[in-house]
Parts: C-alpha cells; sequence; structure tokens
C-alpha cells in the first residue's frame, strides 16, 4: 500500500496571507490526524477527523481549521498566516478513530509539508 | 492528564555498541505508549508500541523496549547500533490524543 502523501511539501508565504495543506491517508484509513512540529514547542495536536467530522481539536487559535471529504481525503488550512505559524506540518492516518480517549491505534504519518512563514 | 518525558537531549553510542534511549511516563489507567523515529526531512516512522500484555515489545529495524510499571518506564533499545539509527526519536503516550515527548537525538559514531 502507499503511504501517507502530503502536498506541497514545501511553502512559503507571507503574514497575512492563508494556506491550504493537503493529506491523503493511506487507502482504508478513516482517521487523519494533523500536528505541528517546531523546535520550541515540539509536537503538538492539531486536530483529529474521522467520517468527515471534526472529532477532536488540540489548543490552537480557530485560524486553524480543516475538513475531510468523503474518500478520507484531509485538507488543513492556516488563515491571517503569523511568523510563528512557520513549522513542519505533519498528517497522520489510521484506521480507526485515535483520539477522545485511550486506544491502542497506530499513527502512520506522512513526509509532512514544510511552511515557512517570512 | 497524561505525559511522558525523555530526559535526555543528546544519545551518543559507537557502532556495535548497544543503545537506550530513555523514555518516562505519567498515567491513569492503562498506558498506551508508542516509539517513532524521524530522519531528517522526513515524517514520523512507528517502530513499536505497548498496549498490553509482555512487558518486552519487539519491533521494527531490531528495536525493542521494555515497559516497567515500578519504574514508569519504556525505555528503547537495541542490542547493536548501525550508524544509520542516528535519528530523532519520539516517544508517546495516548491520551484524549496523542502526547509526545521533546524527542532525543540518537547518533551513532562509526
Amino acid at each position: 500500500k502507499a503511504g501517507v502523501t502530503q502536498t506541497p511539501r514545501y511553502l512559503i508565504k507571507t503574514r497575512g496571507q492563508q494556506v491550504t495543506l493537503s493529506c491523503s491517508p493511506i487507502s482504508g484509513h478513516r482517521s487523519v490526524s494533523w500536528y505541528q512540529q517546531t523546535p520550541g514547542q515540539g509536537l503538538q495536536f492539531l486536530f483529529e477527523y474521522f467520517s468527515e467530522t471534526q472529532r477532536n481539536k488540540g489548543n490552537f487559535p480557530g485560524r486553524f481549521s480543516g475538513r475531510q471529504f468523503s474518500n478520507s481525503r484531509s485538507e488543513m488550512n492556516v488563515s491571517t498566516l503569523e511568523l510563528g505559524d512557520s513549522a513542519l506540518y505533519l498528517c497522520a492516518s489510521s484506521p480507526r478513530r485515535t483520539s477522545g480517549g485511550q486506544t491502542g491505534e497506530t499513527q502512520y504519518f506522512g513526509p509532512g509539508t514544510r511552511l515557512l512563514v517570512l | 492528564a497524561q505525559s511522558v518525558a525523555q530526559p535526555e537531549d543528546q544519545v551518543n553510542v559507537a557502532e556495535g555498541n548497544p543503545l537506550t534511549v530513555k523514555c518516562t511516563y505519567s498515567v491513569s489507567g492503562n498506558p498506551y505508549l508508542f516509539w517513532y523515529v524521524q530522519y531528517p526531512n522526513r515524517g514520523l516512522q512507528f517502530l513499536l508500541k505497548y498496549i498490553t500484555g509482555d512487558n518486552l515489545v519487539k519491533g521494527s529495524y531490531g528495536f525493542e523496549a521494555e515497559f516497567n510499571k515500578s519504574q514508569t518506564s519504556f525505555h528503547l533499545k537495541k542490542p547493536s547500533a548501525l550508524v544509520s539509527d542516528s535519528a530523532l526519536y519520539f516517544c508517546a503516550v495516548r491520551d484524549n490524543d496523542m502526547r509526545f515527548g521533546a524527542g532525543t537525538r540518537l547518533t551513532v559514531k562509526p
């Protein structure tokens, strides 16, 4: 099976712009989660989508949003970009839900999208 | 809330020597613990997980981890390190969402 794919791999934006990142999960996986990775804050959970519904959300402002399509592909949008949004954004997929409780589901990560905000 | 801690930012070992990357956890209830590895400009790769059962968990690429309830630890180990094992290693615990440690950079020198 093909792994998790993310597009684009690299992106440069300026403050105030908005950006959309895309994630295609492993075939048959219905859950997609997004994470932000920065040197200062490490890996932080953004949100999880399962069956086209947001199931859980991390502690991020409303500028961060997402959606999931019927084929389980997911997009993440960041509006009014700030310098601090520069990060590696990682997408992870799994067959079943992974958040909202303690589960042993394994998440499989994509290569990430590196966003630089100038 | 559940959390994990990786007490070492950096671990250096010689090729062929055993390696240990440390992780301690704080959970209420049953712990679901994971190890991931990240190579430069790559996403995270799953190595292994502990859900229940045997305290010694075997994973990918010859890695294993020992779950120790009394010491609340889940250390990652490998009997003989390779230069290609050099990477960033993350321990994680599943709570309401996945909580990652800060990461440990492993360097294996020839």
